[in-house]
């Protein structure tokens, strides 16, 4: 079955500086990659998400790129702010019932 | 964040204890999701149900029930078999089961006393 990897677990910025967060899948049918931020105690949320036949996505100050090729797909956030502190999940799917999540990403936004 | 609810949002469970979670959605949508969550790992998939009356097994559906008598409900029992239940637990719908964003609830923790 499909396997997600997310590097890094923990990533400290200074607010203002860009953050990137890379996954890589192991499942070359993979086609929806959806990425989801998790405030402490709360639930996931949706920020930004791609599918395969699109190499890139912006949405604002967040960017998901993908490369097929490679099976890796990052998640960008430019001039960050602390607001943007929580835990990020990259996720990786054919269709919804066997959607992969990675292990998390830890993002601190120093002020 | 209104449209899927869960409760309650802490619970404790004794020895050899069934328990039931309780997820609720007024979206309309057909499919519904049971994850678990624990420290420092992502989220595992459950039972996920594509339409009422029909779910599946996950990737952990050992010690877990479900049922989908609703289209608006899908509760989840956590019976004595499942030896170490303590864990967020994350509910979660979507229009239908094709590549369709998932919505989650606020979730429920689950504590063994």
């Amino acid at each position: 079955g499909e396997n997600v990897e997310q590097h890094p677990s923990t990533l400290s910025v200074q607010e203002g500086d860009s953050a990137v967060i890379k996954c890589t899948y192991s499942d070359s049918a993979s086609n929806y990659f959806p990425w989801y931020k998790q405030e402490l105690g709360k639930r996931p949320q949706l920020i930004i998400d791609i599918r395969s036949n699109v190499g890139e996505k912006k949405d604002q100050r967040i960017a998901v790129t993908l490369n097929k090729t490679a099976k890796h797909f990052s998640l960008h956030i430019t001039e960050t702010q602390p607001e943007d502190s929580a835990v990020y999940f990259c996720a990786a799917s054919i269709r919804n019932n066997d959607m992969r999540f990675g292990a998390g990403t830890r993002l601190t936004v120093k002020p | 964040d209104g449209g899927i609810t869960q409760s309650p949002k802490y619970l404790f469970r004794k020895e050899g204890q069934n328990v039931t979670l309780s997820c609720e959605q007024n979206l309309n949508h057909d499919a519904m999701y049971w994850y678990r969550q624990d420290p420092g790992q992502g989220l595992r998939l459950i039972y996920y149900s594509q339409i009422v009356n029909d779910f599946q097994k996950g990737d952990i559906a050992e010690g877990y029930s479900v049922s989908r008598e609703k289209k608006e409900s899908f509760p989840l029992t956590v019976t004595s078999a499942q030896k170490n239940p303590t864990a967020f637990y994350l509910c979660a719908s979507s229009k239908d089961g094709y590549q369709e964003t998932q919505y989650f609830g606020p979730g429920t923790r689950l504590l063994v006393l």
